[in-house]
């Protein structure tokens, strides 16, 4: 079986632009949430998607938004992109309690 | 709020010896508990996960962790690490109010041939 996908693994991208990530659950997985990852430190949440709707938001800006299409996929959307934003995002999808992790894409800002 | 403390920055073992990685909680009502490995470049795997149940849990890779709830302890352990466990290793717990995991600050793993 497939595991969680991601698309693109890397990216470079300049202040001011603004990014879309990519995500696809495992299949079955009706669960999608995101995380940041700064280099050196823990992961941190920014959503939870469930059936489409908006479960959960970390202590993110208004920059920061996502959605969840009808087969589970979703997608991560940057905008106003600042240096600090560069990190690798890692998108789990989750049946029960156990989340699952994609490869993540790891953002460049310059 | 939930919480976890990985007090080691990095563990030093050698190749053959058992391996203890430490991981403290602080939760309110039952914990949902998580390790998780990540090697350089990549995502997180997951490793095992306490419910309920027993407090010995068994894992992936020759992996377990101990449950103790007097002393807030969810520590990993290996009976004989190998110098592929070498990784960064992450405690986690669930908030299950909107399912989301709070992430200790990770344990890097460094096993010597």
């Amino acid at each position: 079986d497939a595991g969680v996908t991601q698309s693109p693994t890397h990216l470079i991208k300049t202040r001011g632009q603004h990014v879309t990530l990519r995500c696809s659950p495992i299949s079955g997985h009706k669960s999608v949430s995101w995380y940041q990852q700064v280099l050196g430190q823990g992961p941190q949440f920014i959503f939870q998607y469930y059936e489409k709707e908006e479960r959960g938001r970390g202590n993110f800006p208004d920059r920061f938004s996502a959605r969840q299409f009808p087969n589970y996929s979703s997608e991560l959307n940057v905008n106003a992109l600042l240096l600090g934003d560069s990190a690798l995002y890692l998108c789990a999808s989750s049946l029960l309690e156990t989340q699952y992790f994609g490869p993540g894409t790891r953002l460049l800002v310059l | 709020a939930q919480s976890v403390a990985q007090p080691e920055d990095q563990v030093n073992v050698a190749e053959g010896n058992p391996l203890t990685v430490k991981c403290t909680y602080s939760v309110s009502g039952n914990p949902y508990l998580f390790w998780y490995v990540q090697y350089p470049n990549r995502g997180l795997q997951f490793l095992l996960k306490y419910i309920t149940g027993d407090n010995l849990v068994k894992g992936s890779y020759g992996f377990e962790a101990e449950f103790n709830k007097s002393q807030t302890s969810f520590h990993l352990k290996k009976p004989s690490a190998l110098v592929s466990d070498s990784a960064l290793y992450f405690c986690a717990v669930l908030n299950t109010g909107f399912q989301k995991l709070v992430f200790g600050t990770g344990t890097r793993l460094l096993v010597s041939p």
